[in-house]
């Protein structure tokens, strides 16, 4: 069965530092996520993306995150300057289509900020 | 953000014996997914219910979309030891986002 891939799995980065985070979807969805889960803590969604643009955002996707779909395949998130609260799990998520389709998620990927 | 709230938070039970949990909100959701996340795993997809009043089951597991839209539970029958991990509800309201619930724990008791 076709699945969300994520790398690397762990990301170790001093803070300010910049990091991107990688994620290759289900080759036919059309629908991209990123979400974050502290330690501990629950799912918390980032951002949407859609026909190459950012489709909804939360407010804890500020000024220091983006994403960017640059080749078809791959699906990215940056982080500019990195703080110690940036750590955490970082999922991809990708789904087929609006309709009547759920998220598939990847195994994440683990952050630290030192 | 929107707050699902799920309860109980954790659940201590003994193999065999069945398992209910929910998942409430004060707002009305269009979708309402189930989730079971291993430790250092994402989230995997156990049951999605798109119509309220829905009830699908999924094995031993059997979920229901609230008539009120604002509630879901899950039911998991005879429990085992591999169904041990923390259980979250999602709902999507209109739009692209989706909110996770606050989790449930289930430990299973050999």
């Amino acid at each position: 069965e076709p699945e969300v891939t994520q790398t690397p799995s762990h990301q170790v980065t001093q803070m300010g530092q910049e990091v991107i985070l990688r994620c290759v979807p289900i080759s036919n969805h059309l629908y991209f996520y990123w979400y974050r889960q502290i330690l501990g803590q629950k799912v918390e969604f980032l951002v949407s993306f859609y026909n190459n643009e950012i489709s909804e955002k939360s407010e804890i996707f500020d000024d220091q995150f983006s994403v960017e779909r640059p080749d078809g395949s791959n699906f990215t998130l940056k982080i500019r300057s990195t703080k110690l609260e940036d750590s955490a799990m970082y999922f991809c998520a990708s789904r087929r289509d609006s309709l009547r389709q759920p998220q598939h998620f990847g195994d994440g990927t683990r952050l630290s900020i030192l | 953000g929107q707050q699902l709230n799920q309860s109980p938070q954790s659940m201590f039970i003994q193999e065999g014996e069945d398992v209910s949990m929910n998942c409430t909100s004060s707002s009305i959701f269009n979708t309402w997914l189930w989730y079971k996340q291993d430790p250092g795993e994402g989230p995997v997809l156990l049951i999605a219910l798109y119509k309220a009043g829905e009830l699908t089951s999924n094995g031993r597991l059997t979920a229901q979309f609230g008539i009120t839209r604002k509630d879901s539970f899950l039911n998991i029958s005879a429990s085992i030891p591999s169904d041990v991990g923390i259980y979250f509800c999602a709902g999507q309201l209109t739009g692209n986002q989706f909110y996770f619930g606050t989790g449930t724990s289930l430990t299973v008791i050999p």
